[in-house]
């Protein structure tokens, strides 16, 4: 089993519709869940970052962490075209060996 | 937005020939990273380093090394090119802190022919 499951897609939406974005984990050890955004030929974009479980705003992106379901997801409300491109979760334990444990990603398209 | 910066952004090279990626940040980062990335698969950690005279193999074993002989600057060398190391090439920064997320920079997309 992978440590970090992210379904692929690809998600095509109508513009405005509301995007909700899925990873989850296995290693109870991670404690740091980043959403990173990459269009396409760009690096990833850091987009949201959470410590511990609970929720987290920013503008029209929500992220939400439960770590009793080991599960983590990030909305995304109205969406735009210019939210097209692929998603990716990424999670940490932290402390001093801090590496990255990334999902594969979501293709996302958004319809105008 | 993160000041990292990979150059070449594109590159077609033959087999065989010697490969150096650059990569440079400006934001004072002491740890940085080298991943793969290749369509539709996750990112790769391939080298890390935290500090100067620091580097490290990551998960993914590649036959390529690195240097940090300044802080801002972590090249990636091949020796000699082959088709198998075809990919794209992801550098990355972060501070020292724990919990610090990582920055990208833009990647170079490498084709050995």
């Amino acid at each position: 089993q992978k440590e970090v499951e992210q379904d692929p897609g690809p998600l095509s939406v109508p513009e405005g519709a509301i995007v909700s974005l899925n990873c989850t984990y296995s290693n109870s050890a991670f404690q740091y869940f980043m959403w990173y955004r990459q269009y396409s030929r760009k690096g990833p974009e850091l987009l949201m970052y959470t410590y511990s479980s609970g929720n987290k705003e920013d503008g029209r992106f929500t992220a939400q962490v439960d770590k009793s379901s080991k599960y983590i997801s990030l909305f995304i409300r109205d969406s735009q075209p210019s939210d097209s491109a692929t998603y990716l979760c990424a999670m940490a334990s932290g402390g001093s060996n801090y590496k990255l444990t990334f999902g594969k990603g979501t293709l996302l398209t958004v319809n105008p | 937005e993160a000041d990292i910066y990979q150059t070449p952004r594109y590159l077609v090279i033959g087999t065989g020939k010697k490969i150096t990626l650059e990569c440079s940040q400006t934001m004072g980062h002491d740890k940085m990273y080298w991943y793969q990335q290749d369509p539709g698969m996750e990112l790769h950690l391939i080298h890390y380093s935290y500090g100067v005279n620091s580097t490290e193999k990551g998960d993914l074993s590649s036959e390529s090394t690195v240097s940090r002989i300044r802080t801002e600057h972590f090249p990636l060398t091949l020796e000699s090119a082959r088709p198998s190391h075809t990919s794209q090439y992801l550098c990355a920064s972060s501070g020292l802190d724990g919990g610090e997320p990582q920055h990208f920079g833009d990647g170079t997309r490498l084709s050995i022919l």
